[in-house]
Order: C-alpha cells, then structure tokens, then sequence
C-alpha cells in the first residue's frame, strides 16, 4: 500500500535553515501537504503543492518535489524557537478515494 | 470563520461510560473526518463523511458510533470503550472529499483517557 517515510528528529540553531525531507512510495500522488503539529494541538496545515509543481515557495517556507524520486522537502528559513513542533508530510491520491496518508512526524527542535 | 471546534478538550471515562465527542465547522465544508492519534504516532483514519453520508469506516470497532446530524457537526459516540482507546481524537474537514488538493483543517481534539 501507500507509504511515506520521514526522519523522526531534527535539532537546528535559532537562526539557521531547518529542512525536513519525505518519501513516499505512491506515483499517483496528486496533492502533498506539510502539517504542523504543537504540543497538545490539532495539525495545521502549513502548505501543499500538487503534484506538477516542482517548488513552492511561501514567506520563510519553500517546498521543493522531486516527482522522479519520489521526494518531497520543507525548508524552514530563518528557524525560531516558536517552529519547534512535529512536522507531519501527507500524501493524497485518488487511489482509494482521495484517502491522506501521513508520515509519521519529524519533531523539529531548535536552540536557542 | 475558519476553525473547526471540538469539545469537550479533555475527557475521563469509564469502560462502561457512554460519552460523546462533538466537533463543529461552518466553513461550508461537505467532507469532516475523525482521526485517531496516539501518542508519537500519526493521524489514524477511523470515518469520512462526504455530503452528510458515511463514506469510508476503516474497520473501526462497533463501539465507536459516528454521526453527522446535519453539514456543519459531527459527533463520535462511546460505549464500552478499552483502555487502549485512550488517545487523541481528531475531526477535520475539507471543501469535500473528491478535491482535498486544499488540505484539512484540523481541530484542536479530544483528549480521551479511559479508565
């Protein structure tokens, strides 16, 4: 079935780029999302890019897709101590009916 | 308004309690989830409903009972719950469930202990 795979942690200086990277295993994936996670809080989404784009960029945020490796990206410029959080990558597809498939969170820490 | 509400925040209840967990949206939505997570985990898909019709149960337990009285709420019924069901309980909603391309918007959740 559908799989998306991301690191489990990453540690960066207040200040400095964080990047989280993805995989995910379905090719007919049409929409990736980047969610947010607090503690304690609901997921919020923070960006998504459809599947014949190849970057995506928002404020500090830029998303880059390699469709060919199947491989997704979240760079967090100019990282704050407030960008600590579980950052889950999330994949859809109208195999299965649009059904989002998630990875299973990168918990970004930064120092301050 | 852009939020999806969920109440109560936190819930304690017993294996033989019945209780209720409501979430409310008025953005126009016609699609609304619930997820399970569990800690350090991902979202669990357990129900979609698309246009107030039940559209997917993922081989969810009887003992959750979903319902959506109308395109604005949704409610998740409890009874005889296990300990194990103790976890984080999502709704989300999207414009509707066949153009996700905008993603969910999630609420803040149900924290449910079951004792």
């Amino acid at each position: 079935g559908e799989d998306v795979e991301q690191s489990l942690f990453l540690s960066v200086r207040e200040g400095d780029s964080s990047v989280i990277n993805c995989t995910y295993t379905d090719s007919s994936s049409t929409y990736l999302y980047w969610y947010k996670q607090e503690p304690g809080a609901g997921l919020q989404l923070l960006t998504y890019i459809f599947s014949n784009m190849d970057m995506k960029q928002d404020q500090r945020l830029t998303v880059l897709l390699n469709k060919k490796d199947k491989h997704l990206s979240l760079r967090i410029a100019d990282t704050q101590t407030g960008d600590s959080a579980i950052y889950f990558c999330a994949e859809s597809s109208n195999t299965g009916g649009f059904k989002t498939i998630f990875g299973a969170g990168t918990r970004l820490f930064v120092k301050a | 308004d852009t939020e999806v509400t969920q109440t109560p925040k936190h819930l304690v209840m017993g294996m033989t309690n019945k209780k209720s967990l409501k979430c409310e949206q008025h953005m126009g939505h016609r699609a609304m989830y619930w997820y399970k997570q569990k800690a350090k985990k991902p979202p669990e898909l357990m129900f979609v409903y698309s246009y107030e019709k039940l559209s997917i149960n993922e081989s969810v337990p009887s003992r959750f009972s979903p319902e959506c009285p109308n395109s604005s709420l949704l409610n998740l019924h409890l009874h005889a719950l296990q300990p194990e069901d103790s976890a984080l309980y999502l709704c989300a909603s999207s414009q509707d469930f066949l153009s996700v391309g905008y993603g969910y918007t999630f609420g803040s959740g149900t924290r449910l202990t079951v004792v």
